[in-house]
């Protein structure tokens, strides 16, 4: 089967940094995606990862170990609008070789002044 | 360059009705993924659609179906509503037959009561 896990909430203060968890167990691995979402808005792409080591664009990095089945976002100089959901996702293969995204259920994040 | 559209935005149904959600993809993109979002929850993938044909489907009733036009637009139905349908309706585009990055529209939001 496939299993996604990540924190379901976190709460940090505005200013500073921030490293949310996803760990995955998967049949195939095929990369690995982080999408932001604000309340009652859709996803939003911020990174992929599909070998292993960090990816850097702006103050938002991922990191991913294919190894561990593990994967961060870590968020820099946290702003208040930086408060939404963050989803991981995994694109596996499935048995007949097709692959698919499987979501995890989302880590919220609340920003404090 | 218009980005993922979905009709309608908002939709109120009874138990036993029908109902049609229609998506636009990103111009350029040629494959179409339906997610159902429960408040709370990461998405669940319902299907996708390349080449006007289902390719892959998640653990779904039959009561769920889709189309994809030559256009790569796509339509997700679903039959005798019940309940538990309410939910988000994401649609995701990408390019190169589903094995670029998935952006999302805004969503239909389904109460059924």
């Amino acid at each position: 089967g496939q299993n996604i896990d990540q924190p379901t909430e976190m709460t940090a203060t505005e200013g500073a940094i921030v490293q949310i968890n996803c760990t995955y167990q998967t049949s195939g691995f095929n990369g690995l995606f982080w999408y932001q979402q604000h309340a009652g808005e859709a996803p939003t792409f911020l990174s992929y990862n599909v070998l292993d080591g960090l990816e850097e664009k702006g103050r938002f990095s991922s990191f991913l170990s294919r190894s561990k089945g593990y994967s961060y976002l870590l968020l820099k100089e946290l702003q208040m609008k930086d408060s939404a959901s963050y989803l991981c996702a995994v694109r596996g293969l499935m048995m007949n070789r097709d692959d698919k995204i499987i979501f995890g259920k989302g880590t919220r994040l609340h920003i404090l002044p | 360059d218009a980005g993922v559209t979905q009709s309608p935005t908002h939709l109120i149904k009874t138990r036993g009705q029908q109902v049609t959600l229609r998506c636009s993809p990103k111009s350029g993109h040629d494959t179409v993924s339906w997610y159902q979002q429960a408040l709370g929850q990461g998405p669940q993938f319902i299907f996708q659609y390349y080449e006007e044909e289902e390719r892959q489907r998640g653990n779904f009733p039959d009561r769920f179906s889709g189309h994809q036009f030559p256009n790569y637009s796509s339509e997700l139905n679903v039959n005798a509503l019940l309940l538990g349908d309410s939910a988000l309706y994401l649609c995701a585009s990408s390019a190169l037959a589903g094995l670029d990055t998935q952006y999302f529209g805004p969503g239909t939001r389904l109460t059924v009561l």
